[in-house]
């Protein structure tokens, strides 16, 4: 079966860090581009940044210079490394496979998404 | 405010044939595929459509997705309780270099 499990919300202060991580199983997940989507409550779908199979990584302008993707294929393995964090930032985070294998560029859309794990900014 | 322009609510009766539009541009539709996700509250999204009419496997053959230069739509027929969910389009955007979502379809099944 394939399946991404999130893992590392919670309760962090403005300015604090969180890091996410999302596990895979059932694929290979070293050929697939694989992505962060956050969704505030009641709100639609962000795109938070997503990461080749070769490494490339994109963002929004939102998030780049404060979040960083990153991927560990050995362990099959998705990491979204989280810095000064804002109430923004406040948020269901999904990691989610990319549905063609290839670089982010070449999106196609994403087919295989974790149950989200709950990430509140808050003071 | 979205990237792509989707109208905040749609609606139909069980049976009927509704269709949800989605608008882009040059820089996304316009060279990009477009894809479509169904979204019941408290779930994750689930994909329907990509590569502009692709359907995953699983997705049944009632839905499907087309586009036209830069313009999207999404068709469901033969409506059922079921649909009624929370529709969003995406695309990768060449000049923004990152993927861009609508903001969101409310469908309710009447």
């Amino acid at each position: 079966e394939v399946l991404l499990v999130e893992s590392g919300g919670g309760l962090v202060q403005p300015g604090g860090s969180l890091r996410l991580s999302c596990i895979a199983s059932g694929f290979t997940f070293s050929s697939f581009d694989m992505h962060w989507v956050r969704q505030v409550k009641g709100k639609g779908l962000e795109w938070v940044s997503g990461i080749g199979g070769s490494g490339d990584t994109y963002y929004p302008g939102s998030v780049k210079g404060r979040f960083t993707i990153g991927r560990e294929n050995a362990k099959n393995s998705l990491y979204l490394q989280m810095n000064s964090l804002r109430v923004g930032d406040t948020g269901v985070y999904y990691c989610a496979r990319g549905v063609i294998p290839g670089p982010v560029y070449s999106y196609y859309g994403m087919d295989v998404w974790g149950q989200g794990t709950t990430v509140t900014v808050s003071s | 405010q979205s990237v792509l322009t989707q109208p905040p609510s749609a609606s139909g009766t069980p049976g009927q044939r509704v269709t949800i539009s989605c608008s882009g541009s040059s820089s996304n539709f316009g060279s990009n595929t477009v894809n479509w996700y169904q979204q019941v509250p408290g779930t994750a999204p689930k994909l329907l459509i990509y590569s502009d009419t692709q359907r995953p496997s699983g997705v049944p053959d009632r839905i499907s997705g087309s586009k036209s230069g830069t313009s999207a739509s999404l068709a469901i027929s033969g409506l059922q309780s079921e649909d009624e969910a929370n529709y969003y389009c995406a695309s990768w955007d060449d000049s923004l270099r990152r993927v861009v979502f609508g903001g969101g379809t409310k469908l309710t099944v009447l």
